[in-house]
């Protein structure tokens, strides 16, 4: 069946640590993933995305790793800050009958402590 | 520049009514999404709309229904409302529905069910 889901519902670190979130998928015919941030409050934002045929993006701080063998996402954050506690999602993009929808998982919500 | 605004934020109806949500996308963007994402878990697929078509629909009963402006802006409707319907109703645009397109989300109206 269709589903993404996430290896850690809560992930603690300190301040100026880097963390890794991880993410499974089902569907090995997905091509494109999402990584979303959401505050709360606040509706999910967009972080960083990857194509299947990449192994790995970077951004601002963050990269995302794509093991197609494994069909395994991760999302590593370098020195992480208060700022970056929230719900963090992966997202696969199925694409299928001339219309696109997200697939979320349950999220892993991310502590950074002082 | 403004991104997805939804509207209500809030809402509180009781069981039997009927709702409203409004979304308005990023300016450019043609294609609009509706999520519901219920406490504690990711967000799901109900609804997506491009060029004033309904083009996907999720796992969602006949009581949710949609709707696409000219201006592109979307409304979701809910009828006969059932206490598990509360939920934040998040709306996400994107430039197409073809390829890989970010969805860009809005801050979603939390609705109530009493």
């Amino acid at each position: 069946g269709e589903s993404v889901g996430l290896h850690l519902p809560t992930l603690s670190v300190q301040e100026g640590d880097n963390s890794i979130i991880n993410c499974a998928y089902s569907n090995s015919a997905s091509d494109y993933f999402i990584w979303y941030k959401q505050e709360s409050g606040k509706g999910p934002q967009f972080i960083i995305d990857i194509r299947s045929n990449m192994d790995k993006r970077q951004g601002q701080r963050v990269t995302v790793l794509l093991n197609k063998t494994v069909k395994h996402l991760s999302l590593q954050i370098a020195a992480t800050q208060p700022g970056d506690s929230a719900v963090y999602f992966c997202a696969e993009n199925m694409f299928s009958g001339g219309y696109n929808k997200l697939i979320f998982g349950a999220g892993t919500r991310l502590a950074v402590h002082p | 520049d403004a991104g997805v605004t939804q509207s209500p934020t809030h809402l509180i109806k009781t069981r039997g009514q009927q709702v409203t949500l409004r979304c308005s996308p990023i300016s450019g963007h043609k294609s609009v999404s509706w999520y519901q994402q219920v406490l504690g878990q990711g967000p799901q697929f109900i609804f997506q709309y491009y060029e004033k078509e309904e083009r996907g629909r999720g796992n969602f009963p006949d009581r949710f229904s949609a709707r696409q402006f000219p201006n592109y802006s979307s409304e979701l409707n809910v009828n006969a409302l059932l206490l598990g319907d509360s939920a934040l109703y998040l709306c996400a645009s994107s430039p197409s529905v073809i390829g890989e397109n970010i969805q860009y989300f809005g801050a979603g109206t939390r609705l109530s069910v009493l």
